[in-house]
């Protein structure tokens, strides 16, 4: 067990529709990060926060947003659903930013029929 | 961009075996990570090793930060280290994690 908790484990929406998927830190951990394992394009970055505070931007879509929030847990805002968002979503932790060790949690799959 | 290549893509060995996975990398990094992915999607993290050497029972690895790879090593393969192996890797001035492609190991009872 990491110490990252994510929720829901498994979600199965419909196109066009939103959801939304959480991610609670380490305890003690600032950092939190978004990742997306799709099957054709394998593990790629989302973004990133700090303390609260957006520090980097991968390959998000603009129909995501994501934020952290005082108690550092994080939400992942995922809209108009298409079905090609159908993904594991992982979210990571860390102490800090660089040259910390990312510690990662169960993820959410999500389905888009 | 960094790229991370690794090899091999497929292996599969019988229960017992030993096995070293390589992980490439272009460019000089602050932060090496392995991971195994179980048949159930979770990411389980195995190593943090920029540089050196670290062993953690039948597992080791050794990153070679100036030549730019790092190997992970398998010993006694138990049926349960199925599943794919990813190298991760993170640069300064980029806080993400640049993944390679993986490599799917299937260990045959």
């Amino acid at each position: 067990d990491s110490g990252v908790t994510q929720t829901p484990k498994h979600l199965i929406t419909a196109t066009g529709q939103r959801v939304t998927l959480r991610c609670s830190p380490r305890s003690g951990d600032l950092s939190v990060y978004w990742y997306q394992q799709s099957l054709d394009q394998g593990l790629q970055f989302l973004i990133q926060y700090y303390n609260g505070e957006e520090r980097a931007k991968g390959n998000i879509l603009e129909r995501f947003s994501a934020q952290q929030f005082p108690d550092l847990h994080s939400e992942l805002n995922l809209s108009s659903l298409e079905l090609g968002d159908s993904a594991l979503y992982f979210c990571a932790s860390s102490a800090y930013d660089l040259e910390r060790e990312q510690y990662f949690g169960p993820g959410t799959r999500l389905t888009v029929t | 961009g960094i790229q991370v290549e690794q090899s091999p893509p497929d292996l599969i060995l019988q229960e017992g075996a030993n096995s070293t996975l390589r992980c490439n990398f272009s460019d000089s990094v602050n932060n090496l990570q392995w991971f195994h992915q179980n048949p159930w999607g979770q990411l389980i993290n195995l190593f943090y090793i920029p540089s050196g050497t670290k062993q953690n029972g039948r597992l080791s690895a050794t990153t070679v930060a100036t030549e730019r790879y790092s190997l992970l090593y398998i010993s006694s393969s138990q049926t349960t280290d199925s599943g794919v192996y990813f190298c991760a890797v993170l640069r300064d001035s980029n806080y993400q994690l640049i993944w390679g492609a993986g490599t799917k190991l299937i260990i045959k009872p």
